[in-house]
């Protein structure tokens, strides 16, 4: 069964620092990986998606990697801002279950930037 | 375009009441879902729907029902809400998805319900 996890669980940086956040899968079979942004009490906002194929994709400050074999991905945010202050969540597409596009989510890391 | 909406937004239910919680979406998305966040375990998959008349059971599904009728619209069912149905649910939806392609899942703002 696939399991995804996040670490740390929460993280608290000062304004302008380069950081990066842990996403780890058990099992490899995967399609895609997406990152999402969820804001205080609102629903949820796709940042990156990376096909299994893909080694990163990238948005303005942030980038995003996956090592498919080693059950890996990071989400790298540089030059941090208050604005970031969010929490970030993974997920998964398994490769099984048809095509569902079915996800797997992690618990999140709870991100503060301090100003 | 609104993208997805759900209402309510906030529900105080009594154990053993009924409700529905109603999901829609303007993006002529073919599949819709219906998640449950709770603190610590990360969102997870009550039921979804791949096309219009259609419906599955995802990762925890029981106590609720669900129906899509409309392509628009996914409506989610607690027919006696119990204290551990106290969550905050989220509504998604997305293309069709196939095993060569990929699409995004668009979420809802959410709908908190407290089961008392």
């Amino acid at each position: 069964k696939q399991e995804v996890t996040q670490i740390p669980a929460a993280l608290s940086v000062p304004e302008g620092e380069n950081l990066v956040l842990n996403c780890s899968f058990t099992d490899s079979a995967i399609y895609n990986l997406q990152w999402f942004r969820q804001d205080p009490g609102k629903g949820l906002t796709s940042l990156l998606l990376i096909q299994s194929s893909q080694r990163e994709q990238t948005s303005g400050r942030l980038n995003a990697s996956l090592d498919k074999s080693s059950g890996r991905s990071t989400l790298y945010i540089a030059a941090s801002q208050p604005g970031d202050s969010a929490t970030y969540l993974c997920a998964v597409r398994p490769n099984y279950g048809g095509a569902t596009n079915k996800l797997i989510f992690g618990t999140g890391t709870l991100l503060a930037v301090q100003p | 375009n609104a993208g997805v909406t759900q209402t309510p937004k906030f529900r105080v239910l009594k154990t053993g009441q009924s409700m529905t919680l109603l999901c829609a979406q303007d993006m002529n998305h073919e599949y819709m879902y219906w998640y449950r966040q709770d603190p610590g375990m990360g969102l997870r998959l009550i039921h979804y729907s791949v096309g219009e008349g259609t419906t599955a059971k995802g990762e925890v599904p029981d106590g609720y029902n669900v129906s899509r009728l409309k392509k628009q619209n996914f409506l989610l069912g607690l027919e006696s809400a119990a204290p551990s149905q106290t969550s905050v649910y989220f509504c998604a939806s997305s293309y069709a998805a196939s095993r060569g392609s990929s699409y995004e899942q668009y979420f809802g703002p959410g709908t908190r319900l407290t089961v008392t």
